[in-house]
């Protein structure tokens, strides 16, 4: 079956580090590749995706690319901020009938001042 | 307007209760879920629903049972709560676009169920 592997964290940095979350999935056909972020206390909010082989999806600086070569959709940020501390999931959608999404682990991120 | 509303935010039950928890989506999607998520933040498809049918009945105990009146809502009853029921139960929703993967998954803000 499909299934999403992340590193789980925790993750620390200090403000203005660079951030890598590294994901690899393992599906069959294409499947559609996303990142989504959870604040504390809050639901899960799409943040980019990728949806064929080499597309970058980006947004508020985050950026991630679909490599089917390595099956990877590493999540990047060149300078993080205190306000992006929170839990990162990988997802992947098969698109099927009833497209079922799965999920990494989840990494929690803390970005310290 | 709220995309995916659920209802309770929060739900303290005592072991053997019964309780439901409400879900509403105004996407206009044809597909609805419900996720659990454990205290270590893992999460996991529990059903999905398109168009009011059962697609995706993962391995969850009978005590479960989704409730799908039309599409727009999906709500999830639970029996006999236990204590290994707590959790955070997320509703979401998608558009079922067969033949594009243009499409993403939309969620409530959790649920989270305590049974003492």
């Amino acid at each position: 079956g499909n299934s999403v592997t992340q590193m789980e964290g925790p993750v620390t940095l200090s403000e203005e580090a660079f951030l890598t979350i590294n994901c690899t999935y393992t599906a069959t056909g294409y499947p559609s590749l996303f990142w989504y972020v959870q604040y504390p206390g809050e639901g899960l909010q799409l943040l980019l995706k990728a949806t064929k082989a080499d597309d970058k999806g980006s947004n508020k600086g985050f950026e991630a690319t679909y490599r089917k070569e390595t099956t990877s959709f590493h999540l990047e940020k060149g300078s993080v901020q205190v306000s992006d501390s929170a839990v990162y999931f990988c997802a992947l959608s098969d698109g099927n009938y009833g497209q079922n999404f799965v999920f990494g682990p989840g990494t929690r991120l803390s970005v310290l001042p | 307007d709220t995309a995916v509303s659920q209802t309770p935010k929060y739900l303290v039950t005592q072991m053997g209760n019964d309780k439901s928890i409400k879900c509403e989506q105004n996407l206009g999607h044809d597909t609805m879920y419900w996720y659990k998520q454990d205290s270590k933040k893992f999460l996991k498809i529990m059903f999905s629903y398109n168009n009011k049918e059962l697609i995706i009945n993962e391995t969850v105990p009978n005590r479960f049972s989704p409730k799908s009146p039309d599409k727009a809502h999906l709500n999830l009853h639970i029996n006999s709560l236990e204590l290994g029921d707590s959790a955070v139960y997320f509703c979401a929703s998608s558009q079922d676009l067969r033949g594009t993967l243009n499409t993403e998954a939309f969620f409530g803000q959790g649920t989270r169920l305590t049974v003492v």
